[in-house]
């Protein structure tokens, strides 16, 4: 069974508007990490934001926020405002802490264009 | 500045002949790793490596082999064992950051002839 699942290839979202970006996952770890990562075009892989499963709150950095239901297994990425440098592919990711070994199980991917 | 570098970005090479990639950092990480993207896929790992002299095959390490001498380097051989060798792998190290991330190199775009 996959990890992992995003089920949106692609997005498309107007300038200044906010999108969400979905995300599954699957696991029987009680203690584990969500990631989400930009990939421009150039291929470079940047961290966007993280939430730990026993956090409370939903993550937010800037305009990036996490929407964590922990029940449903999702993390759905929220982009507010969106600009036009966010066209962009957007991974989720997994890191399992009963493993010990810090590896990221990643989803497959959105790419996410801005609409001028 | 600190960071992670690969060379080179465009590599092409002949079928059956081995191909050694290459992957540095200055972050003072610990562990590394290497990943493999095909168009429409996620990252999937190769090896990954927590400490020097150390390393450990990940999801699709066949056809791959990886060193550790150094805490800086982490290079990746893609051998003619390699069934289907073009793809675009990414290096990535990480540290004591606050949630542990995963800093990722620019990347190398491998394709066999």
């Amino acid at each position: 069974a996959q990890k992992i699942t995003q089920t949106q290839p692609g997005m498309f979202v107007q300038e200044k508007e906010a999108v969400t970006l979905d995300c599954t996952y699957d696991t029987s770890d009680p203690s584990y990490g969500l990631f989400w990562y930009k990939q421009p075009s150039s291929g470079e892989m940047i961290f966007l934001i993280y939430q730990g499963s026993y956090d409370q709150q939903n993550a937010t950095e800037g305009r990036y926020s996490l929407n964590f239901q922990k029940a449903r297994k999702s993390a759905n990425l929220v982009i507010s405002a969106s600009q036009l440098g966010d066209s962009a592919m957007y991974f989720c990711a997994m890191r399992e802490h009963q493993t010990g070994a810090n590896n990221l199980f990643f989803g497959t991917g959105t790419r996410l264009t801005v609409i001028p | 500045d600190g960071g992670i570098t690969q060379s080179p970005k465009y590599l092409f090479r002949k079928e059956g002949q081995n191909v050694t990639l290459s992957c540095e950092q200055n972050l003072n990480h610990d562990a590394m790793y290497w990943y493999r993207q095909d168009p429409g896929q996620g990252l999937r790992l190769i090896y990954y490596s927590q400490i020097v002299n150390d390393f450990q095959k990940g999801d699709i390490a066949e056809g791959y082999s990886v060193s550790r001498e150094k805490k800086e380097s982490f290079p990746l051989t893609v051998t003619s064992a390699q069934k289907n060798p073009t793809a675009f792998y990414l290096c990535a190290s990480r540290g004591q950051a606050l949630y542990n991330e995963q800093f990722f190199g620019p990347g190398t775009r491998l394709t066999v002839l």
